[in-house]
């Protein structure tokens, strides 16, 4: 079955640039299918990043449009988030996640990232 | 951009009880474009229900997704211990693509 998993730092500075990466198992990127980020702050509701097709189409969330890239390797079977700009509103726990039926699903286990100095 | 607002945001129940939670969008939408999960704490969230009233794969029948238009339900016919949880209802709008969750309902018991 499919198998999503985050990747990336657990750490990072204000102003800097996160970047994460979600390892696809089981299933070929290059075969279809959209997938995204999501992100949920401690304690908080769950937010849509973005959103990335197997050839390239990306749609992000108008909120974060202006900080947000969202890539893909289909010769590596994963895909990438960078997100600009940081402050600590942006501390969050980020889901990778294959889109199916309008939703998400499955999702990967996910990965903290805590915006500090 | 659909707002989806989900109520209440507490529900406190006892197992075996039946659980109904409530999710109102801010404008008319299709019902094939909504969907609710389960999230319990320190997981990932798991799809439920989508097009509104199909359950997903392994998704035990007392759950059960209905409405249209601006109003979804959520409803758990005999609450289990392993049903408390976070719930989220979730839309897809296609042009172009973008996804709004509800505040979630918190399930617990009581």
């Amino acid at each position: 079955q499919v198998q999503l998993q985050e990747s990336g730092p657990g750490l990072v500075k204000p102003s800097q640039t996160l970047s994460l990466t979600c390892a696809v198992s089981g299933y070929f990127i290059s075969n279809g299918y959209y997938w995204g980020w999501i992100r949920q702050p401690p304690g908080k509701g769950l937010e849509w990043i973005g959103s990335i097709y197997h050839r390239g189409n990306t749609y992000y969330n108008p909120s974060l449009k202006s900080r947000v890239t969202i890539s893909v390797d289909t010769s590596k079977n994963e895909f990438s988030l960078k997100l600009s700009s940081l402050t600590p509103e942006d501390t969050a726990v980020y889901y990778c996640a294959k889109l199916e039926y309008g939703g998400f699903d499955p999702w990967g286990q996910g990965t903290l990232v805590t915006v500090s100095s | 951009e659909i707002v989806l607002t989900q109520s209440p945001g507490t529900l406190s129940l006892s197992p075996g009880e039946r659980a109904t939670l409530s999710c109102r969008a801010s404008q008319t939408v299709s019902s094939s474009s909504l969907v609710w999960y389960q999230q319990k704490p320190g997981q990932a969230p798991r799809l439920l229900i989508y097009g509104a009233s199909t359950r997903a794969t392994g998704i035990p029948d007392r759950f059960s997704g209905s409405g249209s238009g601006t109003d979804f339900t959520l409803t758990i016919s005999r609450l289990e211990p392993e049903d408390f949880a976070v719930y989220y209802c979730q839309h897809y709008g296609s042009s172009p693509p973008a996804y709004s969750f509800g505040q979630g309902t918190k399930l617990e018991i009581k």
